[in-house]
């Protein structure tokens, strides 16, 4: 399976300001998601990256909150901007093979985010 | 939108007893994963079921797809307390490509 190389893993960050977070593949994948999961819950899909193309956004997601950048087929950033406690949680970066047997979707590690 | 509805939301055993969590989806299922996470960690794919009436074992794990497929199972026989986390389902149909997770069922096994 890909290897997700995600960071920063952890971060205490100032309302207002800005964060991004960055996902490395080690191998080359079409899509990317990314997915929000606070404390408790469930994963919630914010976006979905394609190499060359902008970001697929799900409803109640926005890029002006949410921009996302995929340059090439290893690497994604999502920036959370002008944060408020709200967005505290834990954000993860996924990738999905194909090929059989299925083998899921792969997280990165997580980014937990603290906005005081 | 697709639901998938996950019970219980949380469950105590003590070490030894068996544990099912239930996912019951309110369209039908192209297929249904299983992911584990670990407190503190990131969810790990387990398994996926795509026929209707699948069952499929990994060793003290059975999963199962309904006859219907709107409707999965993760049973463990004898837990440990290796099998601590939280399980998660996650449907995939309604014309989406893109799975959709269901709550998950928190497991703490009492030694």
């Amino acid at each position: 399976s890909a290897v997700i190389s995600q960071k920063p893993s952890r971060d205490i960050c100032q309302r207002g300001t800005s964060l991004t977070i960055q996902c490395q593949v080690d191998s080359q994948v079409t899509m990317m998601f990314w997915y929000r999961q606070q404390p408790g819950q469930s994963l919630t899909l914010i976006a979905t990256a394609n190499q060359g193309s902008e970001a697929t956004y799900e409803s109640g997601f926005v890029i002006d909150k949410f921009p996302i950048s995929r340059p090439n087929l290893t690497f994604s950033t999502l920036t959370v901007s002008n944060m408020s406690p709200e967005d505290s949680s834990i954000y993860l970066c996924s990738v999905v093979e194909t090929g059989f047997p299925s083998r899921g979707y792969t997280f990165g590690s997580g980014t937990r985010l603290t906005v005081v | 939108g697709q639901q998938v509805m996950q019970i219980p939301q949380y469950q105590h055993v003590q070490e030894g007893e068996d544990f099912t969590t239930y996912c019951n989806s309110s369209t039908t299922l192209s297929n249904i994963q299983w992911y584990k996470q670990r407190p503190g960690g990131h969810p790990v794919f387990l398994i996926q079921l795509v026929k209707s009436g699948e069952v499929k074992k990994q060793k003290r794990l059975t999963f199962q797809f309904g006859e219907a497929k709107k409707n999965s199972s993760l049973h463990i026989t004898a837990t440990q307390t290796t099998d601590v986390g939280t399980y998660f389902c996650a449907g995939t149909g309604g014309g989406s490509y893109i799975p959709t997770f269901g709550r998950g069922t928190s497991l703490i096994v009492h030694p």
